[in-house]
């Protein structure tokens, strides 16, 4: 079975500092590990995706993330936070031949000004 | 290019009344399609996916089901609902023609049971 744990379901951080949201994940097959982000009363918004390419994954907005397998890690990252960064992040794991994306429990990223 | 709607946005249902959400993808065929409840500090919730028309599969025992009559429309039921059936209701579809791997989201359909 699939897992994903998201650590800290609150981080705040300063505008301009340094963003790193934590993800572990559980998987007995080659995982694919995403990235999503919900503004209140939206949809998910996907910010990046890693499918067994490249282990250092770009996304939208200027966020990253590195998948470590020894780790089982996908941390989210992002050098400076914005205001409009503040949001949810939920990281999920998927698998190629399964239809199921488990998810994490999300977490709340506030930017103080 | 490929869209989702999801409706309505929001409602509000007395406890023992049915329940229909609808969801619709378009600019695609055969989409694999998910309906997902998100309740607050509990993540998102896997209820049912589908692969196919008439193929639904249950993740969570409970009073609601599933349909899709049709390839790219899944709707969301109940006969009676709880108050524990509150929630932000999210539809999302993943592979079509051109599977890149991850899902995308509708809207989502907030629902109140008072």
């Amino acid at each position: 079975a699939q897992s994903v744990t998201q650590l800290g379901s609150h981080v705040s951080v300063s505008e301009g500092a340094l963003v790193l949201l934590r993800c572990n994940y559980s998987s007995s097959v080659p995982p694919y590990l995403f990235w999503y982000v919900q503004y209140p009363n939206q949809g998910l918004q996907l910010l990046l995706k890693y499918t067994s390419a490249a282990t250092l994954v770009k996304g939208i907005n200027g966020f990253e993330a590195e998948f470590k397998k020894s780790e089982t890690s996908f941390h989210l990252t992002k050098p400076s936070a914005h205001m409009s960064d503040a949001a949810e992040y939920f990281c999920a794991v998927s698998s190629e031949g399964t239809y199921k994306y488990i998810f994490g429990t999300g977490t709340r990223l506030k930017v103080l000004a | 290019s490929q869209t989702i709607h999801q409706w309505p946005a929001t409602l509000v249902q007395p406890v023992g009344s049915p329940l229909s959400l609808e969801c619709t993808v378009e600019g695609t065929s055969n989409p694999n399609l998910y309906w997902y409840r998100q309740a607050a500090g509990r993540g998102l919730q896997l209820l049912f996916y589908s692969v196919g028309i008439g193929q639904i599969s249950s993740e969570v025992p409970q009073n609601l089901s599933a349909s899709r009559p049709q390839d790219r429309q899944f709707i969301l039921s109940s006969k009676k609902l709880l108050l524990s059936d509150s929630g932000f209701y999210l539809c999302a579809w993943s592979g079509g023609r051109v599977n890149t791997g991850e899902l995308f989201f509708g809207e989502g359909s907030r629902l109140t049971v008072l």
